[in-house]
């Protein structure tokens, strides 16, 4: 059974730091990863998704890797800004295109 | 375009009463999911579709029924409500091509149940 672990639970940064979260995953054998964003008392929003047989993918001031193989994925955030404070979801797409989903990093930054 | 609209936003149920939430898309994505969101357990699936028509169980599906009948509508019904169904309720779709695979959530659906 896919397990999906995010590291740490809560992270808290003054404004302008670059920071990483970090996802790990038990079963290699997925068809891509979803990172996402997700406001108090709000839905999710998809920040990046990469699909298995990439290495990255970029928007803005965000970065996601992908290491398949050792089951890692790191969201790389640049240029800190208050509003970046939210917690962000990594889940991975497995069989019948369904997703499981890691318990999230709550990410508070300082201004 | 609405993207994935979910109805209603907060209800508040007795134990034993029914209700249907409403899910509906107008991106003409062929898979639509619930999922519960619970602190401290993350999101899980409850029910998914791949198609009009069809439905399939997720990881908690005990409690809930789903229906299909149009590709743009996902339905979730509890049919008699317990206080463990008090969660946040989350609709997504996609289209489930691979460069189409991205996700979409609705806002959710608050459900306290007393």
């Amino acid at each position: 059974k896919q397990e999906v672990t995010q590291i740490p639970a809560a992270l808290s940064v003054p404004e302008g730091e670059n920071l990483v979260l970090n996802c790990s995953f038990t079963d290699s054998a997925i068809y891509n990863l979803q990172w996402f964003r997700q406001d108090p008392g709000k839905g999710l929003t998809s920040l990046l998704l990469i699909q298995s047989s990439q290495r990255e993918q970029t928007s803005g001031r965000l970065n996601a890797s992908l290491d398949k193989s050792s089951g890692r994925s790191t969201l790389y955030i640049a240029a800190s800004q208050p509003g970046d404070s939210a917690t962000y979801l990594c889940a991975v797409k497995g069989g019948a295109q369904k997703l499981v989903f890691g318990q999230g990093t709550r990410l508070t930054i300082n201004p | 375009n609405a993207g994935v609209t979910q109805t209603p936003k907060f209800r508040v149920l007795k134990t034993g009463q029914s209700m249907t939430l409403l899910c509906a898309q107008d991106m003409n994505h062929e898979y639509m999911y619930w999922y519960r969101q619970d602190p401290g357990m993350g999101l899980r699936l409850i029910h998914y579709s791949v198609g009009e028509g069809t439905t399939a169980k997720g990881e908690v599906p005990d409690g809930y029924n789903v229906s299909r009948l149009k590709k743009q509508n996902f339905l979730l019904g509890l049919e008699s409500a317990a206080p463990s169904q008090t969660s946040v309720y989350f609709c997504a779709s996609t289209h489930g091509i691979q460069g189409l695979d991205e996700q979409y959530f609705g806002p959710g659906t608050r459900l306290t149940v007393t």
